[in-house]
């Protein structure tokens, strides 16, 4: 089976720089992805890992460490509208399945 | 154009009563799934589809019982509702075969009483 574990709340100023950890134990490892949830909002992909290391896109960037079983979501430059739940979810080998963290509601203050 | 719609958005239901949530997805996309959020935001996989036929089958009562007539669309039936079941209902798509991001549909608020 997977388990993956996030913190469950972090706060940051706006402005500031966060990031977001998870670890995870899985039967079989494919990728780890990164989903954005609005309250009362549906997810939202923002990245993917498949191999190490980082992957930048525009404010996010996601980094992967396979042989620590361990990645991270960095929100740089933050905006009040980053406040939401994020995501971890990891792909086993077998194929389409998800396997979601708990997620971890951020918020951003003035 | 919605890319992953579900209808209804909202359902409040007594318990013991029988509901369906349906899907449509219009990205071209081979594979669907259902999703539950309890209240604690814990997203968990129930079904997938690819192609109509049943792919994904996590331990799930067997009064959900899904339907894909087509590939564009994944239906979920729920049988004697019981008070658990409360909870946001979430379809969503990928390509598949080895496509990662998953498109998910604005979600189905169900209220069983």
């Amino acid at each position: 089976g997977q388990s993956l574990e996030q913190p469950s709340e972090v706060t940051a100023v706006e402005g500031a720089i966060v990031q977001i950890n998870c670890t995870y134990q899985t039967s079989g490892f494919y990728g780890l992805s990164w989903y954005q949830q609005h309250d009362g909002g549906a997810p939202t992909f923002l990245s993917y890992n498949a191999l190490d290391g980082l992957e930048e896109t525009g404010r996010f960037s996601s980094f992967l460490s396979r042989s620590d079983s361990y990645g991270y979501l960095l929100l740089q430059e933050l905006q009040m509208k980053d406040s939401a739940s994020y995501f971890c979810a990891v792909r086993d080998r077998g194929g389409n399945k998800l396997t979601f963290g708990t997620g971890t509601q951020l918020k951003v203050e003035l | 154009d919605t890319a992953v719609s579900q209808t209804p958005k909202y359902l409040v239901t007594q318990m013991g009563n029988d509901k369906s949530i349906k899907c449509e997805q219009n990205l071209g996309h081979d594979t669907m799934y259902w999703y539950k959020q309890d209240s604690k935001k814990f997203l968990k996989i129930m079904f997938s589809y690819n192609n109509k036929e049943l792919i994904i089958n996590e331990t799930v009562p067997n009064r959900f019982s899904p339907k894909s007539p087509d590939k564009a669309h994944l239906n979920l039936h729920i049988n004697s509702l019981e008070l658990g079941d409360s909870a946001v209902y979430f379809c969503a798509s990928s390509r598949g075969g080895g496509k990662e991001t998953q498109y998910f549909g604005p979600g189905t608020r169900l209220l069983v009483l």
